[in-house]
């Protein structure tokens, strides 16, 4: 099974509305953390936000926030008010426990439409 | 302060040739990490390192690829009888220190195409 499925390759918004990216994960470790990258055409990896899985509240980070539903086992980002230069793949990612393996999803290419 | 930096940017080479990649982690980061990238993929993690040592090498694909840290520091990504499957961009990040909340930065990475 995936660790991390990311279920949308391409996504499409209008400048300055807000978006949502989808993540879910699979685990039986209860502790955890998932973090979001984003990877512009360029190609370096941009950390944008971390949520920890004993974290009460979800993380948030300036535009960025995370929708983390624990039941349900997802941690989506939601990027407030679009701008062109989110343009960029999105990576969840999460580490196990004590582990130090991260391990990353597909990726989301989010278009910025004028 | 600087960031994390790699060595070549590009590297172009010849099947069955060896290749070295070198990353440069931010200074004072103890964990550093390989990840390969092929073209439109996600990450897949190769090896980390915590200091000098590598206690988790499951990510190697074949005793062809093989990697050291030195003082704590730089660490170097060989490649040995390169094949096209090789063919991706390399990555390297590092952290402060592993485990929890610790965040990776990345460098630009190597990409890498064999021929």
């Amino acid at each position: 099974a995936q660790k991390i499925t990311q279920t949308q390759p391409g996504m499409f918004v209008q400048e300055k509305e807000a978006v949502t990216l989808d993540c879910t994960y699979d685990t039986s470790d209860p502790s955890y953390g998932l973090f979001w990258y984003k990877q512009p055409s360029s190609g370096e990896m941009i950390f944008l936000i971390y949520q920890g899985s004993y974290d009460q509240q979800n993380a948030t980070e300036g535009r960025y926030s995370l929708n983390f539903q624990k039941a349900r086992k997802s941690a989506n980002l939601v990027i407030s008010a679009s701008q062109l230069g989110d343009s960029a793949m999105y990576f969840c990612a999460m580490r196990e426990g004590g582990y130090q393996k991260v391990t990353f999803g597909t990726g989301t290419k989010l278009q910025v439409i004028p | 302060g600087a960031g994390v930096s790699q060595s070549p940017s590009n590297k172009v080479t010849e099947k069955g040739k060896d290749v070295e990649l070198r990353c440069d982690p931010i200074s004072g980061h103890t964990a550093l990490y390989w990840y390969r990238q092929s073209l439109g993929q996600g990450l897949e993690f190769l090896i980390y390192f915590q200091g000098n040592s590598a206690p988790d090498k499951s990510g190697l694909p074949s005793d062809r690829f093989s990697a050291e840290r030195t003082g704590g520091s730089v660490s170097t990504l060989t490649i040995q009888r390169t094949q096209q499957e090789d063919s991706a961009v390399y990555l390297c990040a590092s952290s402060e220190r592993t485990g929890g909340r610790d965040t990776q930065y990345f460098g630009p990475g190597t990409r890498l195409t064999v021929l």
